[in-house]
């Protein structure tokens, strides 16, 4: 079993839908973070979170440590947001990220 | 543009072949990283570099070396590999901050390797 597990593996919305995607994990953590990768293969950090919620844009980001839980949300989705979703760990005292197996979200027009 | 580069984007090279990858960030992180990507897997920390010093190899195969001459270059040497090996290889960058914590992490496009 994966530390950091993603649900679901295949998400497909219309375009303006809202988008929740999940990320649960089993160890202490002193950081979250969600990442997106678009099929040409690079990656960009969207949020970094240890703890409460972020926003930017029409990303939000949310984080229950207690829980150990996050969920990613997208509001008034959009074709371009299409891409594979990845969730990322950083246990306490471990330079390391551990990662999911990734969410692909495809939206359609 | 994430400010970490990498080349090639892509690569076909056989068995018996050697090749590198290269790696270069320009924001002043300290810390360097190689992951593997494979099809349906989660992607898999090869090496960590920090301050120039490799402070971590998770069982790699010897058939992988890292070089890092700089703190801004990374470098993927690679020879006498397995068709298993293709992959998409992954640099990062970060700056560690041992006190409060790495920040996040900035990506390189990736490297598609394809080993025949």
């Amino acid at each position: 079993k994966n530390e950091v597990e993603q649900s679901p593996q295949n998400l497909t919305a219309q375009e303006g839908e809202f988008i929740t995607i999940n990320c649960s994990y089993s160890v202490g953590i002193s950081a979250l973070h969600w990442l997106q990768q678009h099929p040409g293969g690079g990656i960009v950090s969207l949020f970094m979170l240890s703890s409460g919620k972020k926003k930017h844009g029409r990303l939000i980001a949310t984080i229950n440590i207690q829980e150990k839980h996050s969920s990613l949300h997208i509001t008034a989705s959009h074709p371009r947001d299409s891409a594979v979703y990845i969730c990322a760990v950083r246990a306490f005292g471990n330079e390391k990220l551990t990662f999911g197996t990734g969410t692909r979200l495809t939206i359609i027009p | 543009e994430t400010g970490v580069t990498q080349t090639p984007r892509h690569l076909v090279m056989g068995m018996t072949n050697k090749k590198s990858l290269k790696c270069e960030q320009h924001l002043g992180h300290n810390a360097m990283y190689w992951y593997k990507q494979s099809a349906k897997k989660p992607l898999e920390l090869m090496f960590v570099y920090n301050f120039k010093e490799q402070t971590e190899n998770n069982s790699v195969p010897s058939r992988f070396s890292p070089e890092c001459p700089n703190s801004s270059h990374l470098f993927l040497h690679l020879h006498t590999l397995q068709p298993e090996d293709s992959a998409l290889y992954l640099c990062a960058s970060s700056q560690e901050r041992r006190s409060r914590g790495n920040t996040e992490a900035f990506f390189g496009q990736g490297t598609r390797l394809t080993v025949v």
